[in-house]
């Protein structure tokens, strides 16, 4: 089974500063690598597919990249509603659709 | 408008069933698989598995063969998905969610959630 492991576990960021989340696989996954944002008592949202795809309503401050078995979210200028965990999620290999542990992105 | 949307909250007792419906709206159901997603308290996402609204070809996560049912009418655009001999560890917040698929095994990314249905296993 892949495992996907992102680091750090917590990322402490002031607003109007950048953030940047890493996802890595345990074996390739080519570019099948989504982000997912949730929010407390909120089901999660699609924010990244393809690892570098913006799903359709996400602001252009959240960019995606990687491919193979590093991947990055990079949210540019942290807004106070960013503020949430982060998840990714591989698409590539069986089983299907694993996610990493996730990273709450916090107010410092 | 576009949106899946869950029974309620359910109360179990361990080795009891349930079952949690998912109602599609908003779009041709039987153009997209769902997967259903599960989420312990505090915890992160748990895939369970996948059923083609198309065909009702299934996908399960392999620790839960054998204790999972999913299902779908499409004359009512609904999916459901059963989870018998329910344990302590069952207790989670349970998603459906709409899958681009690219391929089809069930492997794809979700861009549509419903808002969750807590099921709570407690004696």
């Amino acid at each position: 089974e892949i495992v996907m492991t992102q680091s750090p576990a917590t990322l402490s960021v002031s607003p109007g500063e950048r953030a940047t989340l890493s996802c890595r696989a345990s074996q390739s996954v080519s570019s099948n690598l989504a982000w997912y944002q949730q929010k407390p008592g909120q089901a999660p949202r699609l924010l990244i597919y393809g690892a570098s795809t913006r799903a359709t309503g996400i602001p252009a401050r959240f960019s995606g990249s990687g491919s193979g078995t590093e991947f990055t979210l990079t949210i540019s200028s942290l807004q106070s509603e960013d503020f949430a965990v982060y998840y990714c999620q591989q698409y590539n290999n069986w089983p299907p659709n694993t996610f990493g542990q996730g990273t709450r992105l916090e107010i410092k | 408008q576009v949106q899946l949307v869950q029974s309620g909250a359910e109360v179990k007792k361990p080795g009891a069933s349930v079952k949690v419906s998912c109602k599609a709206s908003g779009y041709t159901f039987t153009s997209y698989g769902i997967s259903w997603v599960r989420q312990a308290p505090g915890q992160g996402l748990e895939w369970m598995g996948w059923i083609s609204a198309y065909n009702g070809n299934t996908n399960y996560a392999q620790k839960l063969q054998g204790r999972v049912t999913m299902t779908t009418d499409t004359s009512t655009s609904t999916a459901y998905m059963e989870l018998r001999s329910l344990r302590s560890d069952d207790t989670a917040v349970y998603y459906c969610a709409r899958e681009v698929g690219i391929a089809a095994a069930g492997l794809g990314y979700f861009d549509l959630w419903g808002r969750g249905t807590l099921v709570t296993v407690s004696s």
